[in-house]
């Protein structure tokens, strides 16, 4: 099946940095990448909608400068998530599909877990 | 109203019960369907899509109802193994394209 990588799977930092989080398509072209936000016992909030070379879709209420998202290969996407504050720990996980089709399956990541302190 | 909604349980039933899950949906726009199950502190994985004629795969079977807009996953013979949460994903058809997960709901299976 289709594999997708995420790194870091975990990042502890300070609040005010920066943290950059690739999301990797291993054996496939994903055209459509999806990056989500979990808090505990709370179900996935898509944060925004990537496709290779364009500019990245955000959902209402998340702000596109704090989550900067870059799909520049069909390969990879980062999520920068700039200046962190407490309120941004949370499980962040991609996902990608192979096509633009409505019925496209979704592969996930297996999450990155961010801690700011 | 929710636009996905499932009841989040727990629902702790015993080894080899059968148990089922609900998931209704609001927008009648919605194309297509599916079942995810996430463990804890994991990422989902794809468990199968729901197809309008209804699907089995093994020990599960997934029904999608247009008319009262809802989809049901059916766990038959439950295994120790089955003990995550269950996560309900629709997607639409709007220019929007949005895909909303349901909170999910929780399963235990007790020896």
């Amino acid at each position: 099946g289709a594999v997708v990588s995420q790194h870091p799977s975990w990042v502890i930092c300070k609040s005010g940095t920066s943290v950059k989080i690739e999301c990797r398509s291993l054996d496939f072209q994903a055209t459509t990448m999806f990056w989500y936000r979990q808090f505990p016992k709370q179900s996935l909030m898509l944060m925004a909608t990537s496709n290779e070379g364009s500019k990245a879709t955000y959902e209402q209420g998340v702000e596109k400068d704090k989550f900067l998202i870059n799909h520049a290969s069909l390969t990879l996407s980062t999520l920068t998530v700039t200046s962190a504050h407490p309120e941004d720990s949370s499980f962040y996980i991609c996902s990608a599909t192979g096509g633009r089709a409505m019925t496209d399956t979704q592969y996930f990541g297996p999450g990155t877990r961010l801690t700011v302190l | 109203r929710k636009e996905v909604e499932q009841d989040p349980g727990p629902f702790n039933v015993p080894e080899g019960a059968t148990v089922a899950f609900n998931c209704t949906y609001s927008n009648s726009a919605s194309q297509s369907f599916f079942w995810y199950r996430q463990d804890c502190r994991k990422e989902p994985k794809l468990l199968m899509s729901v197809y309008s004629s209804g699907n089995e795969d093994g020990r599960f079977t997934a029904q999608l109802n247009r008319a009262s807009q809802y989809i049901s996953l059916l766990i038959r013979d439950s295994k120790l193994s089955d003990s995550a949460t269950y996560l309900c994903v629709v997607r639409d058809y709007s220019s929007a394209s949005k895909i909303i997960f349901g909170s999910g709901t929780r399963l235990s299976i007790r020896p």
